[in-house]
């Protein structure tokens, strides 16, 4: 069965503390990792796809990396407005991917 | 682009009763999800739809949840009857195709249902 484990469950930060959140997985034939960002309320957003181990993407203060068993989301100099949920989905299988979602990781951002 | 229509926005009811959620995807998406969100919790698939088939549906208590996609367009969730557990967020995304490993989900704002 596909397993998708994220880490920690929860983040407090300064403005400007940098950190990482962690998403590992065990999935059959990984075809793409996903992370999306949540916000009270709203439904998740798209933020990057990776494909591959060595694979790196970059938006504003995010970046994402992926090994073959894990991908982190760094959050460099993170401010207020980075705080949210953030959600790790994998894409796996033959055929039709059907996407499984780890628990997420609720990142706070103190001023 | 319009983005992934769902309503209503809450619900409560009372445990027995039957409710339906309705859901509109992108315009051109191929693939529609059902997911149920608990406080606190990931995303949890309910059906995932291919045009109008069925692609996976294990996980959806058939018991008492049933979904419909009709013309491999809107589509519609039911609970009936509803338990206490069912108290969730349901959340409805599409995407362009599931054949192609890089098609990210876009996401409905979702419906917040509570089961008294």
């Amino acid at each position: 069965e596909d397993q998708v484990t994220q880490s920690p469950e929860a983040l407090r930060l300064q403005e400007g503390e940098s950190s990482s959140l962690n998403c590992s997985y065990t999935v059959s034939g990984l075809r793409g990792l996903f992370w999306y960002r949540q916000d009270p309320g709203k439904g998740p957003e798209f933020l990057f796809t990776l494909y591959s181990a060595g694979e790196e993407k970059e938006k504003e203060r995010l970046k994402a990396t992926l090994t073959k068993k894990e991908s982190f989301l760094h959050i460099t100099a993170p401010k207020p407005e980075d705080s949210a949920t953030y959600l790790c989905a994998v894409h796996a299988g033959r055929g039709s991917y059907i996407p499984t979602f780890g628990r997420g990781t609720s990142l706070i951002v103190h001023p | 682009e319009a983005g992934v229509a769902q309503s209503p926005r809450y619900k409560i009811i009372e445990k027995r009763q039957s409710v339906a959620f309705w859901c509109n995807p992108i315009s051109g998406h191929a693939t529609l999800y059902w997911y149920q969100q608990i406080l606190g919790q990931g995303p949890k698939l309910l059906i995932q739809f291919q045009n109008n088939g069925v692609v996976d549906d294990s996980q959806l208590p058939k018991d008492r949840f049933s979904a419909e996609r009709l013309k491999g367009v809107d589509s519609t969730l039911k609970i009936q009857p509803a338990k206490l557990e069912d108290s969730a967020v349901y959340l409805c995304a599409s995407s362009f195709n599931s054949g192609t490993p890089n098609s990210p989900l876009h996401f409905g704002n979702g419906t917040r249902l509570t089961v008294t």
